[in-house]
């Protein structure tokens, strides 16, 4: 159980357009899903706290208006990259907290890597 | 306080030895501890936790020991194996709180046969 997946597990796009991560528990309700930035040889970094039916937290420093995110339902939340450039290039990660579980481990996805050129 | 436990950013044993790996923890509130392995181009894999009501706690060839003192954590690895080989991070947060997990720098270990 606690299963979390992210699609597409990698994407190459064009500098300047636009890119959806989905991130989904399939197994269990998640209120709350956080999504993480990775750069190489480096600490995962939280962007932003992504809350169902509400709008999300970001983190400071993390451009809202760029890092679009969406949780529309208990099982899935969505992060947009618009307008991406080749410094967003990198490894986002999301993780989900069980509903029903008022504590304990996060579930994180497996990643989804993302090259702009 | 300052903690205690030098955190290296790359350890490298023989198949066998056992591993130490250590992090500082930032916040004092913090209740809840977890240790991952990452493996390259994947997400992290939870390996243990620890609440701060405890100091020890021990799975599969695993231990991991926390000093709330000194906000120190440690990642103890027995009989080290290649299939070891990682970059582990540990992670904290306020458990209740339902917070995002904040995670430390990580050790990239290195296990040769």
């Amino acid at each position: 159980g606690a299963v979390v997946s992210q699609h597409p597990s990698r994407v190459i796009c064009k500098s300047g357009t636009s890119v959806k991560i989905e991130c989904r528990s399939l197994d269990f309700q998640a209120t709350t899903m956080f999504w993480y930035r990775q750069f190489p040889k480096q600490s995962l970094m939280l962007m932003a706290t992504s809350n169902e039916g509400s709008k999300a937290t970001y983190e400071q420093g993390v451009e809202k208006d760029k890092f679009l995110i969406n949780h529309a339902s208990l099982t899935l939340s969505t992060l947009t990259v618009t307008s991406a450039h080749p410094e967003d290039s990198s490894f986002y990660i999301c993780s989900a907290r069980d509903h029903y579980r008022t504590g304990g481990e996060q579930y994180f996805g497996p990643g989804t890597r993302l090259t702009v050129t | 306080g300052e903690s205690v436990g030098l955190h290296l950013p790359t350890l490298s044993v023989q198949e066998g030895d056992n591993s130490i790996i250590n992090c500082a923890y930032s916040n004092s509130a913090s209740d809840y501890f977890i240790w991952y392995k990452q493996e390259s181009g994947k997400g992290p894999q939870f390996i243990i936790d620890i609440r701060s009501n405890m100091d020890k706690r021990q799975g599969q060839r695993v231990t991991v020991l926390l000093n709330k003192t000194v906000k120190h954590l440690s990642l103890q690895i027995a009989a080290t194996q290649p299939g070891d080989s990682a970059v582990y991070f540990c992670a904290e947060n306020i458990d209740q709180a339902g917070t995002a997990l904040i995670f430390g720098k990580g050790t990239t270990l290195s296990v040769s046969s």
